[in-house]
């Protein structure tokens, strides 16, 4: 069964520097799916950026980019010029491209503080 | 359309009441996904519709636990006889998923339910 791993509960950063996040994954599959969501305190989950396992290039999304080691199993989320907004939790999370339910296999999650 | 929505936003019940949930998701989206969420946890999957159709259920669902999707819009979520262990998010998300091309199903969320129970 595959698995997502988080292994720092919490993370701060002094606002408009970079942080990057952790996250490393088991699977035994070589067509996957990677994303890193974001959940503000009372807000809904929202998508940051997305990984196709088969592209050898990282994802960007302005601020946001990965950092994909596909032989490590690892998935590492740079947030540059870090803003106050960023502040959230942020979940890694694992999704087979075989399974036709889509289903999400979750990380515990990081807290992200953005220290003024 | 302003994206998921859920209510009630906060729910606050004594054990052995009974509770509902309601989810409205995006309106072109075909698949509708139940989840509960826990403090410092990721949200742990209870089940799925696709349509009308519930799909799948977690293995881990208790019977009290019973979702609808009637016409494929709106779903609700009910627990019978909440249990202090019950309190949670319960959180609620939309996708549109067409046939079998590469579609990574990004999933859209509601704010959630946050269920209390004393």
């Amino acid at each position: 069964a595959q698995t997502v791993t988080q292994s720092q509960p919490e993370m701060s950063v002094q606002e408009a520097e970079t942080v990057t996040l952790s996250c490393t994954y088991d699977t035994s599959e070589s067509d996957y799916y990677l994303f890193w969501y974001k959940q503000p305190p009372s807000r809904q989950m929202i998508l940051v950026i997305r990984q196709e396992a088969y592209k050898q290039q990282n994802a960007t999304e302005n601020r946001f980019s990965v950092n994909f080691q596909k032989a490590a199993k690892s998935f590492s989320l740079k947030i540059s010029d870090s803003q106050l907004g960023d502040a959230a939790m942020y979940f890694c999370a694992y999704r087979s491209a075989e399974d036709s339910n889509y289903q999400l296999i979750w990380g515990a999650g990081t807290k992200l503080i953005i220290k003024p | 359309d302003t994206g998921v929505s859920q209510d009630p936003r906060h729910k606050i019940t004594k054990r052995g009441q009974n509770v509902t949930f309601r989810c409205d998701p995006i309106s072109e989206h075909n698949r509708l996904y139940w989840y509960r969420q826990t403090l410092g946890q990721g949200p742990e999957f209870l089940t799925y519709f696709q349509n009308e159709a519930q799909l799948e259920k977690s293995r881990l669902l208790s019977d009290r636990f019973s979702a609808e999707r009637p016409k494929g819009s709106f779903s609700t979520l009910e627990i019978q006889r909440t249990e202090q262990g019950d309190s949670a998010m319960y959180l609620c998300a939309s996708s549109f998923v067409a046939g079998v091309t590469a579609n990574t199903g990004e999933l859209f969320f509601g704010e959630g339910s946050r269920l209390t129970v004393l």
